[in-house]
Formats: structure tokens, C-alpha cells, sequence
């Protein structure tokens, strides 16, 4: 069974700075891997996803994620992050359940960047 | 529909009352998703239907949830005797079974349990 966990509930970081949002995976199978955000009073909306080829994924507004398989993470960076970013981002795993497919999801980590 | 649709939006209820929360997903999405938020948390699994396979009901949290959905079409999320722990926001999504491919989420209905 797959399990996702954020290692981060909170990340607290100011304007401008780098940040680092870390997600870990446990498959044993082959996965698709997401990040999604929620915006304050928001609904949730993709970020990014990795299915297959470069490990570097681009996202919007900036975002990236790096998918690395020895290590069983997809982690999320932004090299400049603004006032806008704050909000909740969700790593989420999709995993072959049989002839179907599961997406499970982290707990989620609350991005809130200060001026 | 353009989107996954949930009803009601909001929803006041006493204690002790049953509630019915409803989701249309989007057409031809042949998988769903329940998701429970709590205010300040992460988003917690329910259910997940897909097709006509048995639903994973592995993240319902007592036997006053249930769930159901008719084929690929609507379903809806049954709270019986509901407690005041029940309160959150609940987040109905759907994506197409292919793992590749992204899931939709409606907008939720922010229970509340008085």
C-alpha cells in the first residue's frame, strides 16, 4: 500500500527567499506523482505532475519538483517565492490498485511567506 | 458538467441529525474520491470508487459514514447521528482511471455541527 508523507505541517519563509517543500513516497510499484495547491478559501488545483522522462518537472507560477526515485521523494522548490505563494501545498501519489488506479494524499504543508 | 460539482455549498446541522452531501463528477470520470478537511488540516481519505468495482472504503471513520454512487455518475456521502467532530469541510473529487491523468476537486461542502 502506498502512504505519502510531508515531512513539514508548517513553513514559515519571507518574500523573495528560496524555499523547499519535502514529500516522500512509499510504492512498491511504479507511481505518477502530483503537488497540488489550495489558495486560502480556495479549492484545490494542480500544481505539477511527473508520469515519465525528465525528472524535472515545471509547474505554474514558478514551481518545480524534482522526482527522485532512489530516494522515494518529489520534493517542491521555488527559487524566489512571493506573498502570493502562501497557501497549502499537497503531495499526492497515484498507484496501480489492481486494474485501477489510487491517489493518496499527504497531509499537506502550509506555506506562508512574509514580507 | 465543466466541473466537479458538489451541493449544498454549506450546510448547518444539530447534533443527532442525519446529513446527505452530494457530488457530481465530471462526465466520463469513471473514479471518485471523498476527502475530509478539517479547519488547519490535511486532507483525509474517505472513499474512492472506481467504476463498477468494490469502493475502498478504508478511510471512513465509523459506521455513521457511508457512501454510495451509481455507476459513474453522482454520489453521496451519508453522515448519520452526526457529532459536533464531524464539522469540516468535505471534498469530493474525480479523474479519469488513468493514473496519469489529473483529479478534479469541487469546491466542498463546510459542514457544520451544532
Amino acid at each position: 500500500a502506498q502512504s505519502v508523507t510531508q515531512l513539514d505541517s508548517q513553513v514559515p519563509v519571507f518574500e523573495e527567499a528560496p524555499v523547499e517543500l519535502r514529500c516522500n513516497y512509499s510504492s512498491s510499484v511504479s507511481v505518477y506523482l502530483f503537488w497540488y495547491v489550495q489558495y486560502p478559501n480556495q479549492g484545490l488545483q494542480l500544481l505539477l505532475k511527473y508520469l515519465s522522462g525528465s525528472t524535472l518537472v515545471k509547474g505554474i507560477n514558478g514551481f518545480e519538483a524534482e522526482f527522485n526515485k532512489s530516494q522515494t521523494s518529489f520534493h517542491l522548490r521555488k527559487p524566489s517565492v512571493h506573498i502570493s505563494d502562501t497557501a497549502e501545498y499537497f503531495c499526492a501519489v497515484s498507484e496501480s490498485v489492481g486494474s485501477n488506479y489510487k491517489l493518496t494524499f499527504g497531509k499537506g504543508t502550509l506555506l506562508t511567506v512574509n514580507p | 458538467g465543466a466541473g466537479v460539482s458538489q451541493s449544498p455549498s454549506n450546510k448547518v446541522t444539530e447534533k443527532g441529525k442525519d446529513v446527505e452531501l452530494r457530488c457530481d463528477p465530471i462526465s466520463g470520470h469513471t473514479a471518485l474520491y471523498w476527502y475530509r478537511q478539517r479547519l488547519g488540516q490535511g486532507l483525509e481519505f474517505l472513499i474512492y470508487f472506481q467504476g463498477n468495482s468494490a469502493p475502498d472504503k478504508s478511510g471512513l471513520p465509523s459506521d455513521r459514514f457511508s457512501a454510495e454512487r451509481t455507476g459513474e455518475s453522482v454520489s453521496t456521502l451519508t453522515i448519520q447521528r452526526t457529532q459536533q467532530e464531524d464539522s469540516a469541510v468535505y471534498l469530493c473529487a474525480s479523474s479519469l482511471d488513468r493514473g496519469n491523468t489529473e483529479a478534479f476537486f469541487g469546491q466542498g461542502t463546510r459542514l457544520t455541527v451544532v
